[in-house]
């Protein structure tokens, strides 16, 4: 079974400066699929990013970049420039590309402050 | 405008009832899930369902049942049997195709016993 774990209960970070979020996970498929959410104080989950594992390039969407490291199996998000509404808790996800209608799994999720 | 709801937003459960949460989207995506989130930890796959009148156990169904009558609904009950029922409850669809099934979230209903 694949596992997802997220080392970091909490992490702090001032705004306009940059913050690496860190995920690791197991898995014995070469096929399958990464994403980080977001979930603010509403509790709406938010999708931030997604990885393709067949993919060697790191996916980036605007402030938000990941560092993917298929052979070290770990998967980290940089915010950049972060900003008060970034403030929530991110999960990392993982899903395997085969077959239809996997779920996701998770990582416990890391508590991101942003200070103003 | 296109997207997930659910309700209610809170739902409080006496003990020995079963209790129904709602889920509907208009994305018209074939696969729906439900999810359950405890404090401290991850979300976890209670059950889904990739097409109507099919659905599949998660990790933790026991205690829950679900049924997919419509493409755009796919209810939750969480039964007597389930004895720690207390948590955040979130349902997700996608569109189905393997290769782009990112999933997208409904805003979640808050289950408490009385």
């Amino acid at each position: 079974a694949q596992t997802v774990t997220q080392s970091q209960p909490e992490m702090s970070v001032q705004e306009a400066e940059t913050v690496t979020l860190s995920c690791t996970y197991d898995t014995s498929e070469s096929d399958y699929y990464l994403f980080w959410y977001k979930q603010p104080p509403s509790r709406q989950m938010i999708l931030v990013i997604r990885q393709e594992a067949y993919k060697q390039q790191n996916a980036t969407e605007n402030r938000f970049s990941v560092n993917f490291q298929k052979a070290a199996k770990s998967f980290s998000l940089k915010i950049s420039d972060s900003q008060l509404g970034d403030a929530a808790m991110y999960f990392c996800a993982y899903r395997s590309a085969l077959g239809y209608g996997n779920k996701l799994v998770f990582g416990a999720g890391t508590i991101l402050r942003v200070k103003s | 405008d296109g997207g997930i709801t659910q309700s209610p937003k809170y739902l409080f459960r006496k003990e020995g009832q079963n209790v129904t949460l709602s889920c509907e989207q208009n994305l018209n995506h074939d696969a729906m899930y439900w999810y359950r989130q405890d404090p401290g930890q991850g979300l976890r796959l209670i059950y889904y369902s990739q097409i109507v009148n099919d659905f599949q156990k998660g990790d933790i169904a026991e205690g829950y049942s679900v049924s997919r009558e419509k493409k755009e609904s796919f209810p939750l009950t969480v039964t007597s049997a389930q004895k720690n029922p207390t948590a955040f409850y979130l349902c997700a669809s996608s569109i189905g195709s393997a290769r782009q099934e990112t999933q997208y979230f409904g805003p979640g209903t808050r289950l408490l016993v009385l």
